[in-house]
């Protein structure tokens, strides 16, 4: 079965960096395009961050960029999205998930069931 | 940046009755491949999103054939010809053209 554990997530204060992780099952990051996407209490979803297994660049909302980092360890079969100079607008459920494609940033079809940031002194 | 405008916001549905979503993007979304990036999402009560349609029209797998997507260009539409209670949740559009990937402000259907 296809899984997507997220992990990493807690209290931080403002400035402050967290790295969450996604530890996938039953398929490899290899192989497929990945995506952060964020909920904040109460509202919509957000996208944050995506990437190609085939490799390439990554993409960032221009809400995170140069603030988030998307990565991953192959060895591990886990994907991290590191942050940095949080502030209380990146509070969120942080959902990790892989599109149905390697190549294409379409069909986000595996969700993991998200970990809580809270940003806040 | 793209803007993905969902109306209506909330619905009402009675059991057995369509509903209809609607989604206008401020850009078009059709590519030059033919498809229209955009997909479909559902959020259930304290759950993650689900895929329920990608490129516009293909239902994603175990969608039941009750739920359609339509449209080209700038409107789109996901359609439940009959709805049930297990329908109950924000759905969402996202544009999946081109980076930032931006989702629609959500649809709540209740039943009622």
């Amino acid at each position: 079965e296809v899984q997507l554990l997220e992990s990493g997530g807690g209290l931080v204060q403002p400035g402050g960096s967290l790295r969450l992780s996604c530890a996938a099952s039953g398929f490899t990051f290899t192989t497929s395009a990945v995506t952060w996407v964020r909920q904040a209490p109460g509202k919509g979803l957000e996208w944050v961050s995506s990437f190609r297994g085939s490799g390439g660049a990554a993409s960032y909302a221009d809400s995170v960029k140069g603030r988030f980092t998307i990565s991953r360890d192959n060895s591990k079969n886990t994907v991290y999205l590191q942050t940095h100079s949080l502030t209380a607008e990146d509070t969120a459920v942080y959902y990790c998930a892989k599109y149905l494609y390697a190549h294409s940033y379409y069909g986000i079809d595996v969700w993991g069931q998200g970990t809580t940031v809270t940003v806040s002194s | 940046d793209n803007v993905m405008t969902q109306s209506p916001l909330s619905l009402s549905v009675t059991p057995g009755e369509p509903a209809s979503i609607s989604c206008r993007s401020s850009q078009s979304l059709l590519h030059s491949n033919g498809y229209s990036y955009v997909d479909w999402y559902l959020q259930k009560p304290g759950q993650s999103p689900q895929l329920l349609i990608y490129l516009g029209s293909n239902r994603a797998s175990g969608v039941p054939d009750r739920i359609s997507g339509s449209g080209s260009g700038t409107d789109f539409t996901l359609k439940i010809s009959r709805v049930e209670a297990e329908d109950v949740g924000v759905y969402y559009c996202m544009e999946t053209l081109q980076s930032p990937y931006t989702f629609g402000q959500g649809t709540k259907l209740e039943i009622k």
